[in-house]
């Protein structure tokens, strides 16, 4: 069965430092989403992405974020300048087409410790 | 700003009994929800989708969505140990799948 994957699983780094979390969505699918979820909260909405732009993006998704779609298979999510509350898991998430609704399917997630 | 509400549990039922999980939603606008089931440390995992008001069953889930009370809710049917976990309602406003918001989760265990 097709499935999202994310890499890596986990990534330390230290404050003010640059990250890039990977997103493999599932083939074919033509939109895609990052989330993340601070420990013990909600999963809470970054962005979504569609025909190689970003569609839709929330208040948390500010200048310090962006995502690209540098080839075919990659999604990926960049965080410039790390800060401690950006510690969190980040979910990255792919819909096929309007035959398939809404329903978005997430990848396991990259586990992001900002030290 | 969209509000979407769960009791955050836990809710504690013995194995073979029904479980029942609630959600409410702020905006009249909706038009998609879903149910996720999320392990601890691990991601959503989509169990189903609703989006006309009435009951839609699964195997043994069973959605049921009141649009006029906004309200959604999840019943799950024999409940086995296996379904531990935190259940997450999410809705979005449209039909082109952009933003889910998510409820902050209904703990649920079950004991054997």
């Amino acid at each position: 069965e097709p499935e999202v994957t994310q890499t890596p699983s986990h990534q330390v780094t230290q404050m003010g430092q640059e990250v890039i979390l990977r997103c493999v969505p599932i083939s074919n699918h033509l939109y895609f989403y990052w989330y993340r979820q601070i420990l013990g909260q909600k999963v809470e909405f970054l962005v979504s992405f569609y025909n190689n732009e970003i569609s839709e993006k929330s208040e948390i998704f500010d200048d310090q974020f962006s995502v690209e779609r540098p080839d075919g298979s990659n999604f990926t999510l960049k965080i410039r300048s790390t800060k401690l509350e950006d510690s969190a898991m980040y979910f990255c998430a792919s819909r096929g087409t309007l035959l398939s609704y809404n329903e978005q399917f997430f990848g396991p997630g990259t586990r992001l410790t900002v030290l | 700003q969209k509000e979407v509400e769960q009791n955050s549990g836990p809710l504690s039922v013995p194995e073979g009994a029904i479980a029942s999980l609630n959600c409410t939603y702020s905006d009249r606008g909706s038009q998609s929800f879903f149910w996720y089931r999320q392990y601890s440390g691990k991601s959503p995992e989509l169990i189903m989708s609703i989006y006309s008001n009435g009951d839609k069953e699964d195997g043994r889930f069973t959605a049921q969505l009141n649009k006029a009370s906004q309200y959604v809710s999840l019943l799950i049917r024999d409940s086995q140990p296996s379904d531990s976990a935190t259940y997450l309602c999410a809705e979005t406003r449209d039909n082109y799948g952009q933003n889910f918001v998510f409820g902050p989760g209904t703990r649920l265990s079950v004991l054997p």
